[in-house]
């Protein structure tokens, strides 16, 4: 069955880089997309970015260019850099599927909570 | 970006009750929108997509309408596990946003 799976440190110092991984089973990266998006506690949703399916990326212009977003097909996983960390960007962290050739997330993991504090 | 909001941002209701959630576009979406369930520490889960189409799994008291730049959810019963935090999202231009979410309690 189609599944995602979040990992990544849970704390992270001001100004340094976050890095999580996404790892997939059920569906090739080959063919579908996949999102990150972010939540702060108790607030809505926000979209970060996408890996698609042919390799290419999308970004939320409201980061700027502190996000990258990257993949290792053979081993399921899409990867999420970003930069410069501020307490702001406390949440949790989610990697979601794209649904056929919409933009809408059908699949989600299980999210990975971050928190930025020194 | 398009803005999406939601109202009311929470309500209550009574087991059976019918339940209606709003959206609202900034621009017209072209029924580019799906609607989301979040449960207390769990991750968002598909309901609706394209305005009105049933995702797979969920229930069919769940529906969904609307078109331009207003649309609804609806729950045609409301039952104990339908509590939860609802949202709306648009998938009609990037970046895809999504409205502030909707609080559903059962009273």
């Amino acid at each position: 069955q189609v599944q995602l799976k979040e990992s990544g440190p849970g704390l992270v110092q001001p100004s340094q880089t976050l890095s999580l991984t996404c790892t997939v089973s059920g569906f090739s990266l080959t063919s579908y997309s996949v999102h990150w998006v972010r939540q702060h506690s108790g607030k809505s949703l926000e979209w970060m970015g996408r890996m698609w399916s042919d390799g290419d990326t999308s970004y939320n212009s409201a980061f700027t260019s502190r996000l990258s977003i990257s993949r290792d097909t053979s081993k399921s996983q899409v990867f999420l850099k970003m930069n410069s960390l501020q307490t702001e960007d406390t949440g949790t962290y989610y990697c979601a599927r794209n649904m056929y050739t919409t933009d809408y997330f059908d699949y989600w993991g299980q999210g990975v909570m971050v928190t930025v504090s020194s | 970006d398009i803005q999406m909001t939601q109202s009311p941002a929470s309500l209550s209701a009574s087991l059976g009750e019918t339940v209606s959630i709003e959206c609202l576009a900034s621009e017209g979406i072209s029924n580019s929108l799906a609607w989301y369930q979040q449960k207390p520490g769990k991750s968002p889960q598909l309901l609706i997509y394209g305005a009105s189409s049933l995702q797979d799994g969920v229930p069919s008291r769940f529906s969904g309408s609307g078109s331009g730049t207003q649309y609804s959810l609806k729950i045609s019963g409301m039952q104990p596990e339908d509590e939860g935090v609802y949202y709306c999202q648009q998938g009609y231009k990037y970046p895809p946003t999504f409205g502030g979410g909707t609080k559903l309690e059962l009273k």
